[in-house]
């Protein structure tokens, strides 16, 4: 069983477009976040949301909005994409400030 | 809010120990630490939290100086395996959705 299971792999697609990322997690994990790992393999907050708040980092464009329909599934929804989201995003989830996080494998997005 | 981490880039022999460093500017809650193979996704090793607490798991043992707000990844006897990006986490005293912020990373190779 995949604890924290993302789709799609891989995503390429072309500039302007919109797109989303499916994350889903089986843990029992109160709290999911999106991450952005760039090509120089820089790890950056853009999201965390439990049922009671959603913290968005303010560098994050609102282009990017998370959408979550329940306690288990935080969906990452992308607008008019462009080249610099090419990136590596990573969905996680934690239980509580004593957690750990664990990573789902990962969605490579590719815009051209 | 990034910490900074050094080495950058390790290189060791198998058997060998190397010390990675995180440090932040500002007051710390807990540290993570987290180890990222090529192409797959960060797996968590160890959380420390504020009391300056040191915790290890075979022979990979971390400490965390919460005045200093600096944290120390030792890795003792390497083997093969150790290789990887390590990463470490931190985050602040405000309650709430944890956010991680997360170093430069450290890549360690380990040859034989």
């Amino acid at each position: 069983d995949t604890a924290v299971s993302q789709t799609p792999k891989y995503l390429v697609t072309q500039m302007g477009n919109d797109k989303s990322i499916k994350c889903e997690q089986n843990l029992g994990h109160d709290t999911m976040y999106w991450y952005k790992q760039d090509s120089k393999k820089f790890l950056k907050i853009m999201f965390s949301y439990n049922n009671k708040e959603l913290i968005i980092n303010e560098t994050v464009p609102n282009r990017f909005s998370p959408k979550s329909p329940d306690k288990a599934h935080l969906n990452l929804h992308i607008n008019s994409l462009e080249l610099g989201d090419s990136a590596v995003y990573f969905c996680a989830s934690s239980q509580g400030r004593r957690g750990g996080y664990t990573f789902g494998s990962g969605t490579r997005l590719t815009v051209v | 809010q990034q910490p900074v981490q050094s080495p950058q880039a390790v290189i060791l022999r198998e058997g060998e120990d190397a010390v990675i460093n995180c440090s932040s500017s500002k007051a710390l809650y807990s540290v993570h630490w987290y180890r990222q193979k090529h192409g797959e996704a960060p797996v968590f090793l160890m959380i420390l939290l504020k009391g300056g607490e040191q915790k290890g798991h075979d022979k990979i043992s971390a400490s965390f100086n919460e005045k200093k707000q600096q944290s120390s990844l030792d890795l003792t006897a390497s083997q093969l395996s150790y290789s990887g990006t390590y990463f470490c986490g931190t985050e602040g005293p405000l309650t709430g959705a944890n956010n991680l912020f997360f170093g430069t990373g450290t890549r360690l190779t380990v040859i034989p």
